[in-house]
């Protein structure tokens, strides 16, 4: 296991809704990225934060937004939910200078 | 940009044989790092190996070995003497920057 937790584990929302995941990173790590992964496709990067500050984003609308806490810990909040949002909800933390990413379980989101 | 390609969707291995996964990978940083994970149809993604672009060895970490070829862009995954559990989906990645990684190659091994 990596100690990165994150929760709900599942969770279903009805299109147009608002939704909030959490992640609690690695002791020791003060990075924590967020990725999107649709079923048979490789993870998608949404953002990264550092130091409670967004750090790098991938190619999401603005209704993906995302806070890091004192702590590291991480919420993904997503607005106005569609269809195409049904996914694996992955977060990574790591420590800022090194590369190695460790992932949580994921959440798995269902959008109807 | 960064862009990993992994060119076969699916791969079958007899149990106890080697098997190599393709990546190859686009990046216009001098000072990269490449990165496999494995999938479990568990959803958590684990990290195998790393290998940084100026390491002049290629990397091991136990049955797993990294195939790298850095004038061709490639960073090949070798899998020795294949495990039952080793049936999973294995992705190439550059995880930093705009973290990418490929679509993955979904690994069989048969009894």
């Amino acid at each position: 296991e990596t100690g990165v937790t994150q929760s709900p584990t599942h969770l279903i929302k009805t299109r147009g809704q608002q939704v909030t995941l959490r992640c609690s990173s690695q002791s020791g790590h003060n990075t924590v990225s967020w990725y999107q992964q649709a079923l048979g496709q490789g993870p998608q990067f949404i953002f990264q934060y550092y130091r409670e500050e967004e750090n790098g984003r991938g190619n999401f609308p603005p209704r993906f937004s995302g806070l890091q806490f004192p702590n590291y810990s991480s919420e993904l909040n997503v607005n106005a939910l569609e269809l195409d949002d049904s996914a694996l909800y992955l977060c990574a933390s790591s420590k800022q200078g090194t590369d190695t990413q460790y992932f949580g379980p994921g959440t798995r989101l269902t959008v109807l | 940009a960064q862009k990993i390609t992994q060119t076969q969707p699916g791969m079958f291995v007899q149990e106890k044989e080697a098997v190599t996964l393709d990546c190859t990978y686009d990046t216009s940083d001098q000072s990269y790092g490449l990165f496999w994970y494995k999938q479990p149809s568990s959803g958590e993604m684990i990290f195998l190996i790393y290998q940084g672009s100026y390491d002049e060895q290629n990397a091991t970490e136990g049955r797993y070995s990294l195939n790298f070829q850095k004038a061709r862009k490639s960073a090949n995954l070798v899998i020795s003497a294949s495990q039952l559990g080793d049936s999973a989906m294995y992705f190439c990645a550059i995880p930093y920057g705009k973290s990418t990684f490929g679509d993955g190659t979904t690994l069989t091994v048969k009894p």
